[in-house]
This record gives structure tokens, C-alpha cells and sequence, in this order.
């Protein structure tokens, strides 16, 4: 079974913490990505990446960098939280080619609340 | 107008009967087709994959892809309340970004 792995379930950070959001997933995918869910809006991309050190914005990248310094993890950062940042967020992976069969896997969540 | 339409509901049906999901789209080079379902405060799980149009059954649930009208469904027969969740379509053109429809909840009364 695909693993994708979110560290933190829940946290609760001040506005203007630093705050790192971490996923690991253990089938060597070359894709991942970061969403954030909120009621009412669904679910919009945040950050992915399609290999190591590489990363694209995603739909709603402002506030939010990433890092992925190895192939299994990838890292959500929020260099200064807000109260607009409280939300779900999960982490998700993918094989690189599309074939059928293959699609992206979700973590659990990490539900952050910014006070 | 967004590229993937989904009523949110929330639906509400008794146990036993058949539900049925819908999602449309704008985008013609969307490919791939995807239902997942999320219980409360956990991540999304994939419940049916589909490639370009055709039906595709699982035990009791069927997906269905017409891409000429741009209009994807999911099928639940027999519902029961284990069933009582958010049911998420999703689409792509490969394996990379997915268009996420706003989700439908859905609650089976025993």
C-alpha cells in the first residue's frame, strides 16, 4: 500500500510563527504536492514538484514556500503565520508518467489553526 | 466558471437506496477521472479511477465518463451508513496537477 505520511495532525501556532508542515511517502514517487482544504472552496494547490530540488507554484502559492531536498520528502513551510493560513492541509504523491492505473495519493491531513 | 462543477449538498438518502454523484467539466483534454471519498477529518482515499470515457464497477460502485457531454457520475448501490462521507471527483491531462470538484457530502440514515 501507498504510505504518504504527514508528521503533524494537528497544531496550533501563533501569527507570525514560522511554521513547517512535513510529508514523507515511501513508494518513490517523483511527485508532490501540497493542497490546502477549506470549507466551501474545496481543495487548491498550494506548491509541487516533479523531482528533487525542483518545485513549481501551484494555484495559491503566496505565504507558502516548500522544500525538497530528498526524493521521499517534501517540506510546506509558512514563513509567517497568519489566521488566513488556518486550514487543512494535505500532502500528496504520484508517479511521474501517467499510466493507467497510477494517481496521486493522499495523506492524512495536518490541521493547523494560527491564533 | 470553474473547470470542474460539483454540487456540494449536502445529499441525504436512506439506507438501501441508490445514490448518484455527478461532476462537469469545461476542460476536453481532461483524461483521467477520479472519485475519492473523505470521512471527516481524514485525508482523501481513491475510491474509482477511470481512463477517457466508459463505465467502471466495483463492487457496488459504478463510475461513468461521458466526455462528449463533459460529464462525469458515481454510483452507489445499496448504500449503507458506513458509505456517509465527502465524495471528491477529480480530473487531469496526466499524472501531475488534479482539478478538484468542491465535493459532495453525503449521509446514508439507517
Amino acid at each position: 500500500d501507498v504510505k504518504v505520511t504527514q508528521s503533524s495532525r494537528y497544531l496550533v501556532k501563533r501569527t507570525g510563527e514560522k511554521v513547517f508542515l512535513e510529508c514523507v511517502q515511501d513508494m518513490d514517487h517523483e511527485n508532490m504536492f501540497w493542497y490546502r482544504q477549506d470549507p466551501g472552496l474545496g481543495l487548491r494547490l498550494i506548491y509541487f514538484s516533479y523531482d528533487v530540488k525542483m518545485k513549481e507554484k501551484g494555484d495559491i502559492p503566496e505565504g507558502y514556500s516548500v522544500s525538497r531536498e530528498k526524493k521521499e520528502r517534501f517540506s510546506l513551510i509558512l514563513e509567517s503565520a497568519s489566521t488566513n493560513q488556518t486550514s487543512m492541509y494535505l500532502c500528496a504523491s504520484s508517479l511521474a508518467r501517467a499510466t493507467s492505473g497510477n494517481t496521486i495519493y493522499f495523506g492524512e491531513g495536518s490541521w493547523l489553526t494560527v491564533v | 466558471q470553474k473547470e470542474v462543477e460539483q454540487d456540494p449538498g449536502p445529499l441525504s438518502v436512506p439506507e438501501g437506496a441508490i445514490v448518484s454523484l455527478n461532476c462537469t467539466y469545461s476542460n476536453s483534454a481532461f483524461q483521467y477521472f477520479m472519485w475519492y471519498r473523505q470521512y471527516s477529518r481524514k485525508g482523501p482515499e481513491l475510491l474509482m479511477y477511470t481512463y477517457s470515457s466508459g463505465n467502471k464497477e466495483d463492487g457496488r460502485f459504478t463510475a461513468q465518463v461521458d466526455k462528449s457531454s463533459k460529464y462525469i457520475s458515481l454510483f452507489i448501490r445499496d448504500s449503507q451508513p458506513s458509505d456517509s462521507a465527502t465524495y471528491l471527483c477529480a480530473m487531469s491531462k496526466g499524472a501531475q496537477k488534479l482539478v478538484f470538484g468542491q465535493g459532495t457530502r453525503l449521509t446514508i440514515n439507517p
